[in-house]
């Protein structure tokens, strides 16, 4: 399988508590995103990696998030001292240069997030 | 602000018959349209585009109508087939942007009757 991976699938936890998503994205691909998809909602951009320089980060991107790619190859979302609103899913998206100009990105299964 | 707007949540159509899926934008700025289709328990797939500077776009069954003036885009699917029942979602990108974000509108269900 050669597409976009995102481990874990689902992710239950408390109030508080850590929680880390990972990604992992087509190979050579240089461009990686993230996303958030709420119940009845579209995917709202969370944040964007060329290589491993993060280059853009959402409003929606609180001090409890943090992202990171190093060396330019998979990804981890953190989120510290989840929150109930924190419950969504988390997709992570990777494209070529040249695709990622014209939006075409590839998606993974997303990874969703319960906070109790 | 909504930027792009999908005002139908859900459509139903009969196989065979065409689906027609609406979208309004309201920033100037995208210069790419996009439709995405999404299954249950999957990730979002692209499925089609237009650049800004055209009004049409064909790829198979799936046509995707650009009308600048009037800020809307359709995406019509002919013949219409079970297995198209899904989310679509339609989204902008400004590709003169530092990021290449995507903005994404609530999505359309999209029901095909066998």
């Amino acid at each position: 399988d050669t597409g976009v991976s995102q481990n874990p699938r689902h992710k239950i936890t408390k109030r508080g508590q850590n929680v880390t998503f990972r990604c992992d994205p087509i190979s050579e691909h240089n461009r990686l995103y993230w996303y958030r998809q709420t119940l009845g909602q579209g995917p709202e951009f969370l944040t964007y990696f060329q290589n491993e320089a993060q280059l853009e980060k959402s409003r929606l991107l609180s001090d409890r998030f943090s992202a990171e790619r190093p060396k330019g190859s998979f990804s981890t979302l953190e989120i510290q001292r989840t929150e109930q609103g924190d419950s969504a899913m988390y997709l992570c998206a990777s494209s070529s240069a040249l695709r990622g100009i014209t939006g075409e990105l590839f998606f993974g299964e997303g990874s969703r997030l319960t906070v109790l | 602000d909504q930027q792009v707007k999908q005002n139908s949540p859900s459509l139903s159509v009969q196989e065979g018959r065409i689906s027609i899926l609406n979208c309004d934008y309201t920033n100037s700025m995208f210069d790419y349209f996009l439709w995405y289709k999404k299954y249950p328990a999957e990730g979002p797939t692209f499925l089609i585009s237009i650049s800004s500077i055209k009004d049409k776009n064909e790829d198979g069954r799936f046509t995707v109508f650009l009308n600048k003036s009037a800020k809307h885009l359709s995406l019509h699917i002919v013949p219409s087939q079970p297995g198209d029942s899904a989310v679509y979602f339609c989204a902008g990108l400004n590709s003169g942007g530092s990021n290449y974000k995507l903005t994404f509108g609530k999505g359309t269900l999209l029901t095909v009757n066998p």
